[in-house]
């Protein structure tokens, strides 16, 4: 089992929709990543968090540490956001992410 | 452009082989991290370097090393290369020494081929 899930592992949507990529993992974290990789491979931060909320433009990270759950919203959505988006908890006296298996989202005009 | 970049691009060789990928930081940043991302594992943190010294280790083979030099550049070295050890290496580099304090901006990485 992986100690970092994501769900869904795959996601199609028409352009405009509201997409929602959940995380959860299994102990305590410092911090949460979310990385966008690009279908040419390039990997993007997108948020780095350790409680509530942050939005940067049409995209909204929460995180929830009691619930060992975070969340990645895009609203109206558009064919460029189509990438993998990893979630990249950081357990506590680590330092180190561990990622979770992706997810591919692909948007559709 | 994140600001971090990885030579080579592309990396054919034969497993036995010895190759070394670079990275330089983001100007400021002190922190170097390595990862691999194979199809079946996935992303995996390598090893970090903060400031020239290491900081924090990962799933690292032995066959594998880096360091981190004097103008804060870094090396990773591959040695006894095995047809596992195609994938994607990615460093990264951040300000911060600490994974929880700051941003890790991702360089483009290096495809490495081992036939």
């Amino acid at each position: 089992k992986n100690e970092v899930e994501q769900s869904p592992q795959n996601l199609t949507a028409q352009e405009g929709e509201f997409i929602t990529i959940n995380c959860s993992y299994s102990v305590g974290i410092s911090a949460l990543h979310w990385l966008q990789q690009h279908p040419g491979g390039g990997i993007v931060s997108l948020f780095m968090l350790s409680s509530g909320k942050k939005k940067h433009g049409r995209l909204i990270a929460t995180i929830n540490i009691q619930e060992k759950h975070s969340s990645l919203h895009i609203t109206a959505s558009h064919p460029r956001d189509s990438a993998v988006y990893i979630c990249a908890p950081s357990y506590y006296n680590t330092d180190k992410l561990i990622f979770g298996t992706g997810t591919r989202l692909q948007v559709f005009p | 452009d994140s600001g971090v970049t990885q030579t080579p691009k592309h990396l054919i060789t034969a497993t036995g082989q010895r190759v070394t990928l670079r990275c330089s930081p983001r100007s400021g940043d002190l922190s170097v991290y390595w990862y691999q991302q194979s199809l079946d594992q996935g992303l995996q943190f390598l090893i970090q370097y903060y400031n020239g010294e290491e900081r924090a280790k990962g799933n690292i083979l032995e066959r594998f090393s880096a360091q981190q030099f004097p103008d804060l550049h870094s090396e990773l070295n591959l040695s006894s290369l095995e047809l596992g050890d195609s994938a994607l290496y990615f460093c990264a580099s951040s300000v911060a020494g600490t994974i929880a304090l700051a941003t890790q901006y991702f360089g483009p990485g290096t495809r490495l081929t081992v036939l």
